[in-house]
């Protein structure tokens, strides 16, 4: 089975633009979560969606949104970039919207996409 | 808000030394999970600990839900060169009923050639 997927890789984009990043959960798993990681810190949580609803929301600007689509896979989309915007954004993939943090319903993630704004 | 204090920042030892990295907080967490970063990855879960003075251990990786619910150890036996990475804790927080994973910002381990 494949893990959960991210595309693209990398990407360079310009100040002002805007980006749209992809990401595939694990076949069967329902919820998709999206994490910014900043070189040198832990990643800080931006968006969870359940069943296509947005279920939780990080502090992060109106410029973030994100959706998820009927076979739950998720894009995160952003405006008007930032150079600080830069960092690796991750998504990881669970079964369940709670996350009760069982060794069932543990979060998996893919292996993120590189963004940097010039 | 709530945030997790990683120490050391970065370990150098030799491969077949134990090592031991430790998270705190200022808040009660119920829950601690203990991911692995290599290079150009995303994270992957090593150890989860779900109560209070919990040990579990992991092949050669053992963590410790502390008493006080505010902090949280991993040791590492006999090192490997396969151990590099950078090693995080994470705490579930309840925000608007929902789960988020609070992060701490990692502990960078290097083995000296």
């Amino acid at each position: 089975d494949a893990g959960v997927t991210q595309s693209p890789t990398h990407l360079i984009k310009t100040r002002g633009q805007h980006v749209t990043l992809r990401c595939s959960p694990i076949s069967g798993h329902k919820s998709v979560s999206w994490y910014q990681q900043v070189l040198g810190q832990g990643p800080q949580f931006i968006f969870q969606y359940y069943e296509k609803e947005e279920r939780g929301r990080g502090n992060f600007p109106d410029r973030f949104s994100a959706r998820q689509f009927p076979n739950y896979s998720s894009e995160l989309n952003v405006n008007a970039l930032l150079l600080g915007d830069s960092a690796l954004y991750l998504c990881a993939s669970s079964l369940a919207a709670r996350q009760i943090y069982t060794l069932n319903t543990e979060a998996f993630f893919g292996q993120g996409t590189r963004l940097t704004v010039v | 808000g709530q945030q997790l204090n990683q120490s050391p920042q970065s370990m150098f030892i030799q491969e077949g030394e134990d090592v031991s990295m430790n998270c705190t907080s200022s808040s009660i967490f119920n829950t601690w999970l203990w991911y692995k970063q290599d290079p150009g990855e995303g994270p992957v879960l090593l150890i989860a600990l779900y109560k209070a003075g919990e040990l579990t251990s992991n092949g050669r990786l053992t963590a410790q839900f502390g008493i006080t619910r505010k902090d949280s150890f991993l040791n590492i036996s006999a090192s490997i060169p396969s151990d590099v990475g950078i090693y995080f804790c994470a705490g579930p927080t309840l925000m608007d009923s929902n789960y988020q994973l609070i992060w701490g910002a990692g502990t960078k381990l290097i083995i000296k050639p």
